[in-house]
């Protein structure tokens, strides 16, 4: 059974770095299609698709964020690591991690963030 | 990217069949069969119901469908359930350089 679970901070000031967690289970990233994606939602607002990684390290981000965006993994850890730099109020809302196998198939519950001084 | 277009709210009876669009561009859901509906349970992880336009994952009953016309996805479901109640969502792929576009979400509510 895959299950996804994200955690990090839940408010972040303007201007602060955002680093969130993937920890997932029930696969290994060990096949090439498979991938671990980051997905948000502000409040009221429309699913933003940020990234995803691949196991060959293939990495696609969205184009208008991309310079603001890592993503990793750790495959020892099984673990997707998501940073997203010089965080604004805008950007307050939702993240989920999913699995990505041709689709995001399994998603993780999500974790509210909220920028804010 | 734009985000898909889905109407904000739908309702039916239990028993009855409703059906909610997603609508894009010739970019998105007009170029490639990649479309997927997500439910969404309040406080709980998005759930795929359709994906591929038509497919069914296993363990989805069969009283959701999805189907496709020009730039515009559907996800109908029949026989309503009271817990068929939740946000649904339509994703598409958008190509390489955009990859995946999603809608606000449709908020089926139960009578």
């Amino acid at each position: 059974q895959i299950t996804l679970e994200e955690s990090g901070p839940t408010l972040v000031k303007p201007t602060q770095t955002l680093t969130l967690t993937c920890t997932f289970s029930g696969f290994s990233l060990s096949t090439s299609i498979e991938g671990v994606g980051w997905i948000r939602q502000p409040p009221g607002k429309a699913l933003e698709w940020l990234g995803h990684i691949y196991q060959n390290d293939d990495l696609r981000y969205s184009p208008s964020l991309k310079n603001r965006l890592t993503i990793a993994k750790d495959t020892s850890k099984n673990q997707v690591v998501l940073t997203m730099t010089n965080m604004d109020p805008v950007d307050t809302g939702t993240y989920f991690c999913a699995h990505h196998w041709g689709y995001f198939d399994l998603w993780g519950q999500g974790i509210e963030v909220t920028v804010s001084s | 990217q734009s985000a898909l277009t889905q109407p904000r709210s739908v309702s039916g009876s239990p028993g009855q069949s409703v059906t909610i669009s997603c609508t894009g561009t010739s970019s998105d859901i007009g170029a490639y069969n990649y479309v997927s509906w997500l439910q969404r349970h309040p406080n709980k992880a998005p759930r795929v119901v359709i994906s591929d336009v038509y497919n069914r994952p296993s363990g989805v009953p069969d009283r959701f469908s999805g189907s496709k016309s020009g730039n515009t996805a559907s996800l109908t479901i029949s026989g309503l359930q009271a817990e068929d109640e939740a946000d649904y969502y339509c994703c598409s792929f958008a190509g390489y350089h955009i990859n995946w576009v999603f809608g606000a979400g449709t908020k089926l509510t139960v009578l």
